[in-house]
């Protein structure tokens, strides 16, 4: 199970966002992150608890490692604001985390 | 440019099956993992099924294991899910995605009803 937290986070364009995701067991690094805005499928954001994904910018980064993990966005832009999921592919099923929206 | 389009969605009766395709190209089709994610009306992500790049290994979610079967077609580079004993909490969009690891392409998605 994938545990986010908050549920909803409310910030202003310029702000730092800190996003979490805790695992009930440990998935290593085997941890991604995906921005979903409305009307829209995801796109991947972070693979590999902090890789960036192609064509996503610097100021996104992941970190952690186990069962703790956080997506920083260091300054939000207008387009940053979305719902974000985490989801673990070390083990079957594949889950995710139950969102974070960053309004 | 990677491109995944879904088809087969619309309305479906309690109990009833329908197929789901999903249409690939811009990539090396029998080279990667493939999976069915959902997303019920203004809910959270939910994987459903994957198939390993040569169709050897397929997994699914608890809630639609033995209801639900996945395939691929290598030569004509689609995937599909085969949906059966449909239920009205199976209704949500349905998102063809690739991955071996990480989910690093999605489709559109294809939005499947079950309702009388």
């Amino acid at each position: 199970v994938l545990t986010q937290s908050p549920g909803t986070l409310s910030l202003s364009p310029g702000e730092r966002a800190t996003l979490s995701c805790r695992a009930s067991q440990s998935v290593s690094s085997d941890l991604a992150w995906y921005q979903q805005k409305p009307g829209q499928a995801p796109r991947l954001v972070i693979y590999g608890s902090s890789s960036r994904a192609t064509g996503i910018p610097d100021r996104f980064s992941g970190g952690g490692s186990g069962t703790d993990f956080t997506l920083t966005i260091s300054r939000l832009e207008p387009e940053d604001f979305a719902v974000y999921f985490c989801q673990q592919y070390g083990s079957s099923p594949r889950t995710f985390g139950q969102g974070t929206k960053v309004e | 440019q990677v491109q995944l389009v879904e088809s087969g969605g619309g309305v479906a009766q309690p109990g009833g099956s329908t197929r789901l395709s999903c249409a690939a190209s811009g990539f090396n089709f029998r080279s990667f993992g493939l999976h069915w994610v959902r997303q019920a009306p203004g809910q959270g992500l939910v994987w459903v099924a994957l198939i390993s790049y040569d169709g050897t290994n397929k997994e699914y979610s608890a809630s639609v294991e033995g209801r639900f079967t996945i395939s691929r077609d290598n030569v004509n580079n689609t995937l599909y899910l085969q949906l059966d004993s449909l239920r009205p909490d199976d209704t949500a969009v349905y998102y063809c995605v690739r991955g071996s690891r990480e989910l690093d392409y999605w489709g559109q998605g294809t939005l499947v009803t079950v309702s009388s």
